[in-house]
């Protein structure tokens, strides 16, 4: 089975800290994901990344970067973390051909005060 | 753009019987992939079940079939027999055929199953 591993279940930190939230994946995927849920919003893309060294924007971008050095792990970071960016962050990751599923981590639940 | 809409934020169903949640959609492209997501309160998001935009047929897995009219825009997820264990939020979600395989969510509809 594939396995998204996400480093941390639950995160508090500070307004103005540097966030580090890191993700990786043991299938030798592609493509991976960074999704932001929130309730009644869903799951927005935040960034993504088809390959080593390479992102892309998704539809929420603003405040964060991503850093993708070896192809199984991808690192969000929050430059200065606000508490807007409270939040339920979801990992994801898939094959690199159309339809491939993609196959999530158990989230992490950052809360920024 | 692509917009995914679940329109019941909340269903409950009795074990045992059978359930339907909707999701509709909007793009303009004509190939796509739809699916759809369970999130059980563990928060692993599960993948239950998938459509190709170009196949008539409906998918089926097990308990779980879709009902896809692609000219209605419509992508219904029905769960048969029902099982405590399906309580969970369910994402309707879409996928392009180009580009990345970026999926694009619904706001999700919460189940839960009574026994």
């Amino acid at each position: 089975d594939v396995k998204v591993t996400q480093s941390s279940r639950y995160l508090v930190k500070r307004t103005g800290e540097k966030v580090f939230l890191e993700c990786v994946q043991d299938m030798d995927h592609e493509n991976m994901f960074w999704y932001r849920q929130d309730p009644g919003l869903g799951l927005r893309l935040i960034y993504f990344s088809y390959d080593v060294k390479m992102k892309e924007k998704g539809d929420i971008p603003e405040g964060y970067s991503v850093s993708r050095e070896k192809k199984e792990r991808f690192s969000l970071i929050l430059e200065s973390a606000s508490t807007n960016q409270t939040s339920m962050y979801l990992c994801a990751s898939c094959i690199g051909t159309y339809n491939s599923p993609l196959h999530f981590g158990n989230g992490t639940r950052l809360t920024v005060t | 753009a692509q917009t995914v809409t679940q329109s019941q934020p909340e269903m409950s169903v009795q074990e045992a019987e059978t359930v339907t949640l909707s999701c509709t959609y909007d793009t303009s492209e004509n190939n796509y992939y739809l699916f759809w997501y369970k999130q059980p309160p563990s928060r692993q998001m599960i993948l239950v079940i998938r459509q190709e935009a170009y196949k008539q047929q409906n998918a089926t897995e097990n308990r779980f079939s879709v009902n896809f009219q692609k000219a209605a825009k419509s992508f219904s997820l029905k769960i048969s027999d029902s099982q405590l264990g399906d309580t969970a939020m369910y994402f309707c979600a879409f996928m392009k055929q180009t580009g990345a395989n970026n999926l694009f969510f619904g706001t999700g509809t919460r189940l839960t199953v009574i026994p």
